[in-house]
């Protein structure tokens, strides 16, 4: 059974451009998370999505959006990119609700650098 | 604000030994308690979570012991081998919030 897949591994974009970033969930997972890990901050709370609709969002500016499509595939967007955006972002799915004691399953992460 | 704090920050264990990591959490309603192992440019990988209606949950060398009452949860690895050296998350899921609060990390390495 394949893994959360997320692609691209690895980015370097410029300050001011923006990036697409997307996940692919385990097959017949329908909760799909984001999260941004820095060496700083730890492991930061982005969105949650299920059946397409945003359940909840972490304190995180309006640049960083997402979405989720009917295949429960995902994309996260970070929109005029700064210097302290770079991170490992990282997504997670899960069968049911993701927290209602519903194992969730990380992907390897985008490595993210803006300079 | 939703805090889970988790220690020490770095352990260093002989192989074969026990390795201890502790998490705490105030004043909110989790209601899952997963811990995780993340490798160096990898993602992290669950590795055993447990209920708060339970105390203590086994899965071959990893045990999470839990108390409710002292807002405490902990993860213990018997029998530490060098391919457990990672770094340890611990997280908590507040009520109806499809969210974790994760622990800051522990970095562990297991000396042969």
């Amino acid at each position: 059974k394949a893994g959360v897949t997320q692609t691209p591994r690895y980015l370097i974009k410029t300050r001011g451009q923006q990036v697409t970033l997307s996940c692919s969930p385990i097959s017949g997972h329908r909760s799909v998370s984001w999260y941004q890990q820095t060496p700083g901050q730890g492991l930061q709370f982005l969105f949650e999505y299920f059946s397409e609709t945003q359940r909840n969002k972490g304190n995180f500016p309006g640049r960083f959006s997402g979405r989720q499509f009917s295949n429960s595939r995902s994309e996260m967007n970070v929109s005029t990119l700064e210097l302290g955006d770079s991170a490992l972002y990282l997504c997670a799915s899960s069968l049911g609700l993701f927290g209602a004691y519903t194992e969730a399953f990380f992907g390897q992460g985008t490595r993210l650098t803006v300079v | 604000q939703q805090q889970v704090k988790q220690s020490p920050q770095s352990l260093i264990v002989q192989k074969g030994g026990i390795s201890i990591i502790n998490c705490a959490y105030e004043n909110t309603a989790f209601d899952y308690f997963p811990w995780y192992q993340q490798f160096p440019g990898k993602g992290p990988a669950l590795l055993i979570a447990i209920r708060p209606d339970v105390s203590e949950k086994k899965e071959g060398r990893f045990t999470i012991s839990f108390n409710k009452s002292a807002k405490q949860f902990s993860l213990h690895i018997m029998d530490s081998q060098p391919g457990d050296s990672a770094t340890y998350f611990c997280a908590a899921s507040p009520s109806g919030t499809y969210k974790y609060i994760f622990g800051t990390g522990t970095r562990l390495k297991v000396l042969a």
